[in-house]
C-alpha cells in the first residue's frame, strides 16, 4: 500500500461548488503539506502543518482552507471553486527535523478540473 | 525574480550522452538543496540531496556553488528511462520559510534512442 494516499485522484466540478481533497499517510510523519502544480509554474505551496494543532498559510492560500484532523490526515477544501483553481494538487509529508529529514514524500496527486 | 530558477528546456539528447542542468537561487542564506525527479503526471520523488562538497550517485553528480548561488546536476551515459522533469529544490530559510521547500519550475529531459 502507498504511504501517502490522496482521494479523489480525478475530479471534475463546476464553478461555485465546494470541493474537499483528502490526504492520508501511514509514514508517521508530523509535517504535512498541500501544493498545486500548474504547467510551467512548478509546485506552489498552499498550506502546511507541522503538527496536529498547527496550520500555516503558504504562498497561495487565498480561496483554500485546510483541516488537520489527525496526525495522519490533512484535507484541503475549496469553498467555492473557480476555473483558475484547475490544477494538479499534491499532498506531501516529511518527518520532524533538519538536514536529510527535509525530504518530502508526495502522494500521487489529484487532478482537479473546474468548469 | 523567482526564488529558484531553472531553464525549462526541453533538453533533447541521444542515449549515452552527458547532459547538465543548472539552477540558480536567490536567497544566499539557503542551506539545503535537492534535486527531485518527476515523471509525467506523477508525483515528485527525491533524486538526491546536494552537499557543499558535491556528491555523486552512480551516473548522477550534483554540485553546489554558493558564491554564485547555483546548483547543477550532471547525468552521464543517459538512458531512455532518465526522461523526466528534474526539479531543483531549495530549503527555505528565515523565519517565514523554516521547513518549507521551494521548488523550481523544472527542467524537462527527453532521451532519444
Amino acid at each position: 500500500d502507498a504511504d501517502v494516499t490522496q482521494t479523489p485522484r480525478n475530479r471534475i466540478t463546476k464553478t461555485g461548488k465546494r470541493i474537499m481533497l483528502e490526504c492520508s499517510q501511514t509514514k508517521g510523519h508530523d509535517r504535512m503539506y498541500w501544493y498545486r502544480q500548474d504547467p510551467g509554474l512548478g509546485l506552489q505551496l498552499i498550506y502546511y502543518s507541522f503538527d496536529v494543532k498547527d496550520i500555516n498559510k503558504g504562498e497561495i492560500s487565498d480561496g483554500y482552507s485546510v483541516s488537520r484532523q489527525a496526525q495522519a490526515k490533512f484535507s484541503l477544501s475549496l469553498e467555492s471553486a473557480i476555473p483558475n483553481q484547475t490544477a494538479l494538487y499534491f499532498c506531501a509529508t516529511s518527518p520532524r527535523g533538519t538536514g536529510t529529514y527535509n525530504e518530502q514524500f508526495f502522494g500521487p496527486g489529484t487532478r482537479l478540473t473546474v468548469l | 525574480r523567482k526564488e529558484v530558477e531553472q531553464d525549462p528546456g526541453p533538453f533533447n539528447v541521444p542515449e549515452g550522452a552527458t547532459v547538465a542542468f543548472n539552477c540558480t537561487y536567490s536567497n544566499s542564506a539557503s542551506q539545503s538543496f535537492f534535486w527531485y525527479r518527476q515523471d509525467c503526471r506523477k508525483e515528485p520523488k527525491l533524486l538526491m540531496s546536494v552537499y557543499s562538497s558535491g556528491n555523486e550517485d552512480g551516473r548522477f553528480t550534483a554540485q553546489l556553488n554558493r558564491a554564485s548561488q547555483y546548483i547543477s546536476l550532471l547525468i552521464r551515459d543517459s538512458k531512455l528511462s532518465d526522461s523526466a522533469t528534474y526539479l531543483c529544490v531549495v530549503l527555505g530559510s528565515g523565519s517565514s520559510n523554516t521547513g518549507k521547500l521551494i521548488f523550481g519550475q523544472g527542467t524537462t529531459l527527453q532521451v532519444k534512442p
